[in-house]
């Protein structure tokens, strides 16, 4: 059964930082995986997807690379500003197109 | 606009009164997905269904069921609600391109407080 972590569990910045997010799964036997943002009380807004043949993904200051072999992604988010304090969420998806989430990354980015 | 639409987005029942949370999609999807989330455990699979009339398990079905009676609607009903499913409920519908292209969409999210 795969199970997912996420390192940090929370984290806090002053602005402008660039920032490094951890997603690690016990299963490589994955199609792709996907990173979303949730805000308090909110839905998930998907971010990036990654292809299982992909080594990286850009959306923006986003930047998401995928290591499948080893079981870990990183979301890296570049020159943070107060509007990216959420909480971030990566999901790998297997064979049965189901995703298996993580707990999340809590960021709060202060200005 | 696509989107995947939930109701109510919040509700506070009783113990053992039926109820159903709607979840509606305009991007005729096939995929269709219930999840509830918690503190501390993340988000977990209720039930899923990969067509209309086909629903199948998720880690946490115990207390609900679901119908796919056509594409766009996937119902999550509570027979006799318990406090323990006092829950944030989330609804997705996914996008099946070839298998490395499968993209989950959510909608905004049902606050269930059973009392």
């Amino acid at each position: 059964k795969q199970e997912v972590t996420q390192i940090p569990a929370a984290l806090s910045v002053p602005e402008g930082e660039n920032l490094v997010l951890n997603c690690s799964f016990t299963d490589s036997a994955i199609y792709n995986l996907q990173w979303f943002r949730q805000d308090p009380g909110k839905g998930l807004t998907s971010l990036l997807l990654i292809q299982s043949s992909q080594r990286e993904q850009t959306s923006g200051r986003l930047n998401a690379s995928l290591d499948k072999s080893s079981g870990r992604s990183t979301l890296y988010i570049a020159a943070s500003q107060p509007g990216d304090s959420a909480t971030y969420l990566c999901a790998p998806g297997d064979y049965g197109q189901n995703f298996v989430f993580g707990p999340g990354t809590r960021l709060s980015v202060l200005p | 606009e696509a989107q995947v639409t939930q109701n109510p987005r919040y509700l506070i029942t009783v113990t053992g009164k039926k109820l159903t949370v709607t979840c509606s999609q305009n991007m005729n999807h096939e995929y269709m997905s219930w999840y509830r989330q918690d503190p501390g455990l993340g988000l977990r699979q209720i039930y899923y269904s990969m067509n209309v009339e086909v629903t199948d398990k998720g880690d946490v079905p115990e207390g609900y069921k679901v119908s796919r009676k056509e594409k766009r609607n996937f119902p999550l009903i509570l027979e006799s609600p318990s406090p323990n499913q006092t829950s944030l409920y989330f609804c997705a519908s996914l996008k099946v391109g070839d298998w490395m292209n499968t993209e989950a969409f959510f909608g905004q999210g049902t606050r269930l407080t059973v009392v």
